[in-house]
């Protein structure tokens, strides 16, 4: 059982410059999200899906696009990267399609992404 | 918009010592209150986590204590260790907050904390 797997766990890009970030859970979670962490910001939500199929905005949704074609997987693309986007990201799950209370997310280990 | 201000951004303690980090919402629609815990190179995860109907909670070293008409809340750290060196975040989330569901949490900016041996 391997939780949250991201990849990569490093990424520099050119500003202009597209890529995915992957995200991959075995735990039949229904419930995942990406966050963005930057110095002094917290943790912000990017997108979020409740189940295959279905994907909504978060916080800060802008320059991201994701897609829910399954339940174990929930990719995050960069349309055409900018500085701006630099940050460490997080994909995140929990098995409760809606998030219940005291339902914990499990967090991946991070993607460290520096646009040049 | 920053619904959730979390303080201090930096905190050093030396061993045995209390650990207290303090964290304030705006949105009275929140009802849930978790803290993550973050070790370098990690993801966060999940400490311990409060709903507004206690005052208090507590897991062994780790204390939460709530205000609701403050609407503020703390962790509490006891006999803090360097082990519990680490960022803490907390965090806010409602069913009813604003369309929100629990999942979609609101973090704080995180408390990157220290303990001396």
């Amino acid at each position: 059982n391997a939780g949250v797997t991201q990849t990569p766990k490093f990424q520099v890009l050119k500003t202009g410059q597209s890529m995915t970030l992957q995200c991959a859970q075995d735990m039949n979670h229904e419930y995942m999200s990406w966050y963005r962490q930057d110095p002094g910001m917290g943790l912000r939500l990017i997108h979020y899906s409740v189940g295959a199929g279905i994907t909504d905005q978060g916080e800060v949704p802008n320059g991201y696009n994701v897609s829910r074609s399954t339940t174990e997987d929930f990719p995050l693309r960069l349309l055409s990267a900018a500085p701006s986007q630099t940050s460490v990201y997080f994909c995140a799950s929990s098995y409760s399609p809606w998030g219940a209370i005291n339902e914990k997310l499990f967090f991946g280990s991070g993607t460290q992404l520096s646009v040049l | 918009q920053q619904q959730v201000k979390q303080s201090p951004q930096s905190l050093i303690v030396q061993k045995g010592g209390i650990s207290i980090i303090n964290c304030a919402y705006e949105n009275t629609a929140f009802d849930y209150f978790p803290w993550y815990q973050q070790f370098p190179g990690k993801g966060p995860a999940l400490l311990i986590a409060i709903r507004p109907d206690v005052s208090e909670k507590k897991e062994g070293r780790f204390t939460i204590s709530f205000n609701k008409s403050a609407k503020q809340f703390s962790l509490h750290i006891m006999d803090s260790q360097p082990g519990d060196s680490a960022t803490y975040f907390c965090a806010a989330s409602g069913e009813n907050a604003g369309g929100t569901s629990y999942g979609k949490l609101t973090f704080g900016q995180g408390t990157i904390l220290t303990v001396h041996p």
